[in-house]
């Protein structure tokens, strides 16, 4: 069993829905959170970074974390043809510059104007 | 937020040959660089874990004879790909993470753009 799931998709919505994208993880020792996008042939840009169950919003962005139910999820409002790229949730269990990120699998999005 | 840079960004060479890819925190001091190989529609693989001034701890089944990582400031890493063969062609991505007190925060990773290797 992978340590954090991530459905691949692909996800194909229309331009200004609200998007969910949502990741579940095994192992209750991560503790920090993050969201990065990733367009083809780029390296992935963080978008979000969380610690304490909650939300967290930024503009568009809306960073959920449920430590109880071992579930994160991204929320995308008012979706945008430039959101269109592949999303990648990472955790890590501590807060040290060493600490090693565990990825999901990524989701793909395609935003269609 | 901080910026990581990688040069180059696409490089094409022979069999047999040796490539560098240079990893460059620009506006932080970076105390742990991590470089990463990506294949098309997957995720990032962690190949090793680097801190400045220390040997880089490598992932298990990773090579450290044929991908040399140099950690030697807290600004820059470098990953040599020594006689690269056809089956290391792929996208390699760094990310740094830096001190306590600098612009680059201790508990998130900042990937640079990665860097495209072709072998012919």
């Amino acid at each position: 069993q992978k340590e954090v799931e991530q459905d691949p998709g692909p996800l194909s919505v229309p331009e200004g829905a609200i998007v969910s994208l949502n990741c579940t993880y095994s192992n209750s020792a991560f503790q920090y959170f993050m969201w990065y996008r990733q367009y083809s042939r780029k390296g992935p840009e963080l978008l979000m970074y969380t610690y304490s169950s909650g939300n967290k919003e930024d503009g568009r962005f809306t960073a959920q974390v449920d430590k109880s139910s071992k579930y994160i999820s991204l929320f995308i409002r008012d979706s945008q043809p430039s959101d269109s790229a592949t999303y990648l949730c990472a955790m890590k269990r501590s807060e040290t510059s060493g600490s090693r990120l565990t990825f999901g699998e990524g989701t793909q999005l395609t935003v269609n104007p | 937020g901080a910026v990581v840079s990688q040069h180059p960004s696409w490089v094409i060479c022979k069999s047999g040959t040796s490539v560098k890819i240079e990893c460059r925190s620009l506006d932080f001091q970076a105390t742990t660089m991590f470089w990463y190989r990506q294949f098309p529609k997957q995720s990032l693989m962690l190949m090793a874990t680097s801190n400045e001034g220390s040997k880089a701890t490598y992932e298990q089944g990773v090579e450290k004879d044929k991908f040399l990582i140099n950690h030697a400031s807290l600004t820059l890493s470098t990953l040599t790909v020594t006689s690269a063969h056809p089956e290391d062609s792929s996208f390699y991505i760094c990310s740094a993470s830096g001190t306590s007190g600098s612009k680059g925060s201790t508990d998130t990773q900042y990937f640079g753009p990665g860097t495209r290797l072709t072998v012919l």
